[in-house]
């Protein structure tokens, strides 16, 4: 089956810092990709469509100044968490949608982030 | 998207089969019912979805009612590996929900007993 990958599976950073989280469809090509996030007993959020070759699409409420999207190939897409604070520690995951049949979304296996 | 209502929480023995309801009144006629797991601390796994016929694959059954207002996730043997929290969703489209971002409500926690 179809495998998305997420790295790094854990960070811990201090507050100020910026943090990149990559997204990677190991073995199909992706045209898009979506990024959630999810607080501790809560729901995943969608927080933004990553097309490959555009800017991406943010959802209302989710600063994209401060969450930096780049989909640069059709097997990469990264996050980007910029002057990080504790109130963004969260879980954030990855999911990619295969282009070809059966068209489905493929969710990466997560990022912790933990802000100091 | 059409709204689901499901119960919080769940119990299920062991080696018997767990049936997840999920309440969907407002279901479009183009709108499919998804089903996604999530174990603790991992991404969404894809279940199974349907139209208006019952489906099943190698990891569960989807029972949808006559009038789609409502369906049931059956996973027949559950397994202490199917604790999870499992997720409805309903929205346009018949490819494993893969055209837009997902709607994720907050689900059944499916405690599965020794």
């Amino acid at each position: 089956g179809a495998v998305v990958s997420q790295h790094p599976s854990w960070v811990i950073c201090k507050s100020g810092t910026s943090v990149k989280i990559e997204c990677r469809s190991l073995d199909f090509q992706a045209t898009t990709m979506f990024w959630y996030r999810q607080f501790p007993k809560q729901s995943l959020m969608l927080m933004a469509t990553s097309n490959e070759g555009s800017k991406a699409t943010y959802e209302q409420g989710v600063e994209k100044d401060k969450f930096l999207i780049n989909h640069a190939s059709l097997t990469l897409s990264t996050l980007t968490v910029t002057s990080a604070h504790p109130e963004d520690s969260s879980f954030y995951i990855c999911s990619a949608r295969r282009g070809t049949p059966p068209v489905k979304q493929y969710f990466g296996p997560g990022t912790r982030l933990t802000v100091t | 998207d059409a709204k689901t209502t499901q119960p919080t929480s769940m119990d299920c023995a062991e080696g018997r089969a767990a049936n997840l309801p999920c309440n969907h009144s407002t279901i479009s006629g183009n709108e499919y019912v998804y089903w996604y797991r999530q174990i603790h601390s991992q991404g969404p796994q894809y279940i199974i979805h349907g139209l208006k016929n019952n489906e099943t694959n190698e990891m569960a059954s989807l029972i949808i009612t006559e009038d789609r207002k409502s369906s049931t996730l059956i996973l027949p043997h559950a397994t202490l590996r199917d604790t999870a929290v499992y997720y409805c969703i309903v929205r346009p489209g018949g490819s494993g929900g893969g055209a837009d971002g997902l709607t994720f409500g907050k689900g059944t926690h499916l405690i599965i007993q020794p």
